[in-house]
């Protein structure tokens, strides 16, 4: 079945530590989409990319970083200069036209 | 103000009662709608899309008043599986097919 793939599920880093989050899919989506979660704050956009080998900067990109180097791949990485890291992390893709996003299960990192 | 607003609730209803969720927008420029339910440490999920001419799909009623920038969700008939947080969703006409979230109105059905 078509879909998108995160891991891991659950990711525990240490402080100064640079960490990527995997976001696969088979679905033939141009677009895809990096959103973190906070409780009570909704999701905010981080990175977003339509197009293969171009992505560019969503609400809150200071902090994390990201390629798209295959259409079907679009990692996070989480680096040590995003100062509050812990939260529920979404990757969500969509093609073209007025449709919504499918999303993965998500990713929860936790600072230790 | 927050581009998207919705009431964060709870709701706690009995299990058959008719519940209706409000949100408004900010952005006149706004162009889709859709509503949207995530289960408690679960992904978002597309419950429907939202039309200008209000749309139904089984138990739940959406409708859009552009107007006044305001989209409501109808759930007739609650089922005990229908408790979880509701978000209200937007994209705005412009570049990178951004949806832009509502922080939720969370909903507990109860017996």
């Amino acid at each position: 079945d078509g879909g998108i793939t995160q891991s891991p599920k659950y990711l525990f880093r240490k402080e100064g530590q640079n960490v990527t989050l995997s976001c696969e899919q088979n679905l033939n989506h141009d677009a895809m989409y990096w959103y973190r979660q906070d409780p009570g704050q909704g999701l905010r956009l981080i990175y977003y990319s339509q197009i293969v080998n171009d992505f560019q900067k969503g609400d809150i990109a200071e902090g994390y970083s990201v390629s798209r180097e295959k259409k079907e791949s679009f990692p996070l990485t989480v680096t040590s200069a995003q100062k509050n890291p812990t939260a529920f992390y979404l990757c969500a893709s969509t093609t073209t036209g007025n449709y919504g996003y499918t999303f993965g299960s998500g990713t929860r990192l936790t600072v230790v | 103000r927050k581009e998207v607003e919705q009431d964060p609730g709870p709701f706690n209803v009995p299990e058959g009662a008719t519940v209706a969720f409000n949100c408004t927008y900010s952005n006149s420029a706004s162009q889709s709608f859709f509503w949207y339910r995530q289960d408690c440490r679960k992904e978002p999920k597309l419950l429907m899309s939202v039309y200008s001419s209000g749309n139904e799909d089984g138990r739940f009623t959406a409708q859009l008043n552009r107007a006044s920038q305001y989209i409501s969700l109808l759930i007739r008939d609650s089922k005990l599986s229908d408790s979880a947080t509701y978000l209200c969703v937007v994209r705005v006409t412009g570049g990178g097919n951004k949806l832009t979230f509502g922080t939720g109105t969370q909903l507990k059905v109860e017996l």
